[in-house]
């Protein structure tokens, strides 16, 4: 059965630092994972996903991943963040053909102070 | 595009009470959408899948007659929530996966917050 751990609950940063959000996964199949954030009050967004392609993807507002399959791990990058990067990050795991049924990490906070 | 909408957004009801949450597909045909569960603080929690035109397949732990799901068209998919009581308070998401074109990705709504009182 695949599932994905995210090291952090909480994450805090100054604004223009590097974000690092951390995921590692376990899966019998070669997996898509995918990183979403949830903004206070608002839906779901994707911010990007790997689906066997390039191992180093890039996203939405300047985030990036890379799938590490000996590591296991699809860690979330940023090199510099903003105020408007604070929400809630959730790591995603999905087995096979993406957009079967997602599993849910349980989620990292990100804090971003000026 | 791909545009998924939920409504309401926000819904009080007292115990003992129905709730209905309907969860749409504004601009492309969704053969799948999926329900999840959002605790505060925790993750989401898959509820259901629900295929076009047949019966949804529920997690387990999941009670099928309680939360009752109608995907009665490709764009429209409804949770209801019979009986409500305060355990039930939650924030409820859907997600609907297209059926051509970006058919392997899964778009997500904005919620719906319920509040059994």
């Amino acid at each position: 059965a695949q599932s994905v751990t995210q090291l952090d609950s909480h994450v805090s940063v100054s604004e223009g630092t590097p974000v690092l959000l951390r995921c590692n996964y376990s899966s019998s199949y070669s997996p898509s994972l995918f990183w979403y954030v949830q903004h206070p009050n608002k839906g779901l967004q994707l911010l990007l996903k790997y689906t066997s392609a390039a191992t180093l993807v890039k996203g939405i507002n300047g985030f990036e991943a890379e799938f590490k399959k000996s590591e296991t791990s699809f860690h979330l990058t940023k090199p510099s963040a903003h105020m408007s990067d604070a929400a809630e990050y959730f790591c995603v795991v999905s087995e096979g053909q993406a957009g079967t049924a997602l599993i849910f990490g349980k989620g990292t906070t990100l804090s971003v102070s000026s | 595009g791909a545009v998924v909408s939920q409504h309401p957004s926000r819904v009080i009801c007292k115990s003992g009470t129905s709730v209905k949450i309907e969860c749409r597909s504004l601009d492309f045909q969704a053969t799948t959408m999926f329900w999840y569960r959002q605790f505060p603080k925790k993750s989401l929690m898959l509820m259901a899948t629900s295929n076009e035109g047949s019966k949804a397949t529920y997690e387990q732990g999941v009670e099928k007659d309680k939360f009752l799901i109608n995907h009665a068209s490709l764009t429209l998919s409804t949770l209801t929530v019979t009986s409500a009581h305060p355990e039930d308070s939650s924030f409820y998401i859907c997600s609907a996966r297209g059926s051509s074109g970006r058919k392997n990705e899964q778009f997500f709504g904005p919620g719906t917050r319920l509040t059994v009182l």
